[in-house]
């Protein structure tokens, strides 16, 4: 399984865009990236998954380049509610089981201030 | 309706008892998992279930042992509980879709904490 390594914290300001990049070097043909979000005392949260290049949602962006090596989440004009830790996933989708067989990390907390 | 629940939220217990957590989702997904969030975050995976027979048992003690009796529900049932065993206790569910790949996306409980004293 492909090892991730993040930033184990951020801060950043009301209003302006986050960037949380991802290390993947061994990342597989297979793999899959994935953003999870986990608020206190709440189980984590999908955001967005992607394979290659970019992908956008209605509340991030995921940027991949060509390497796949890494990957970034991009949050836009975060608020004081997007406090919280951000985990990068990367695995195989097929049949489910591996995917379940991810360990989530450490993750990054990202501190919004106001 | 919340689509993974979990209970007990809080369980608090002694060193040597037995417990269990339940866990029920109603998204009608045909895959469940336990995962153990120790102190420092690290979320890990404990077993999994597809259509209740178990698909994942990630070298979790024998004190562990999850139930299945039916695919919307996982249980988690734990013997002679160890101060070690402190933490929380996510359940999960997912779909795997057409050609047998998963979505991509799991579906968390909001997780039982478990404290042994």
């Amino acid at each position: 399984l492909a090892k991730t390594t993040q930033p184990i914290s951020m801060d950043s300001y009301e209003g302006q865009e986050v960037n949380i990049t991802c290390s993947h070097n061994n990342i597989a043909t297979n793999d899959y990236i994935t953003w999870y979000q986990q608020f206190p005392s709440q189980g984590p949260r999908f955001i967005i998954q992607g394979y290659k290049t970019k992908v956008t949602n209605e509340v991030a962006s995921l940027f991949i380049p060509a390497d796949r090596k890494s990957s970034t989440l991009s949050l836009p004009r975060v608020s004081l509610s997007d406090t919280a830790v951000y985990y990068c996933l990367v695995g195989d989708n097929a049949g489910g089981t591996s995917y379940g067989k991810l360990t989530f990390g450490q993750g990054t907390i990202l501190t919004v201030h106001p | 309706d919340t689509a993974v629940s979990q209970t007990p939220k809080y369980l608090v217990t002694q060193m040597g008892n037995d417990k269990s957590i339940k866990c029920e989702q109603n998204l009608g997904h045909d895959t469940m998992y336990w995962y153990k969030q120790d102190s420092k975050k690290f979320l890990k995976i404990m077993f999994s279930y597809n259509n209740k027979e178990l698909i994942i048992n990630e070298t979790v003690p024998n004190r562990f042992s999850p139930k299945s009796p039916d695919k919307a529900h996982l249980n988690l049932h734990i013997n002679s509980l160890e101060l070690g065993d402190s933490a929380v206790y996510f359940c999960a569910s997912s779909q795997v879709g057409a050609g047998g790949r998963s979505t991509g996306e799991l579906f968390f409980g909001e997780g039982s904490r478990l404290t042994v004293l």
